[in-house]
């Protein structure tokens, strides 16, 4: 069975760069995309972007050059670092695994990160 | 970026109430559009996939519809466990983008 498990800090302050881990179990990161997805108070769900199979990576143009996600293949985790970070980035962060021609099948239980003074 | 709008945030039903949400793209998806449903502290779940195939486990009283711009999920017989939120997403073109959510509530 196909599990992610977010991790990181639950408070970032204004600013500073918020850092956060995908661990997978039950399939190896070398195959497929692997996700983050992010959602607002208020419900709204943001696709923030991917790592592929090979490392190549996929970022929304919305967040510009703030967003970089890698990787580290020995240990089947993903990484996600957002720089610049203000209270607009305060969401939930899931990390997700997508499959081709489908949606996202599987998906971490979500790390909620305030941006906060 | 392709919207994806979702015309009712929320409406009530009954028990046993066939439900029909509706997602609309602003343009032509080609029919890569996904229905997630999400339970309050759960993350989202995959549904349905390419607009009407369910995934391993969902139960058939779900089905999908649509084509082109507009996109419909039906629930027949509504359960107590399918109140939740539902969010269309759209995967033809990136950045793949979701609808605002519709939240079924038991009236």
């Amino acid at each position: 069975e196909v599990q992610l498990q977010e991790s990181g800090p639950s408070l970032v302050k204004p600013s500073q760069t918020l850092s956060l881990t995908c661990s997978v179990t039950g399939d190896s990161i070398t195959s497929g995309y692997w996700n983050w997805i992010r959602k607002f108070p208020g419900n709204k769900l943001e696709y923030m972007g991917y790592i592929s199979y090979s490392g190549s990576t996929y970022y929304n143009p919305s967040l510009k050059s703030r967003i970089s996600i890698t990787r580290d293949t020995s240990k089947n985790q993903y990484y996600l670092q957002l720089n610049s970070v203000t209270t607009e980035d305060t969401a939930t962060y899931y990390c997700a695994r997508s499959l081709h021609g489908r949606g996202f099948a599987y998906w971490g239980q979500g790390t909620l990160v305030t941006v906060s003074a | 970026d392709i919207q994806m709008t979702q015309s009712s945030s929320s409406f009530s039903v009954s028990l046993g109430d066939r439900v029909t949400i509706t997602c609309k793209a602003s343009e032509d998806i080609y029919n890569r559009l996904a229905w997630y449903q999400q339970k309050p502290g759960n993350a989202p779940r995959l549904l349905i996939s390419g607009v009407t195939s369910l995934e391993t486990g969902v139960p058939s009283r779900f089905s999908g519809s649509g084509s082109g711009k507009d996109y419909t999920l039906s629930i027949t017989s509504l359960q107590t466990e399918d109140v939740a939120t539902y969010y269309c997403q759209q995967y033809w073109s990136t950045p793949w983008t979701f609808g605002g959510g519709t939240k079924l509530e038991i009236k």
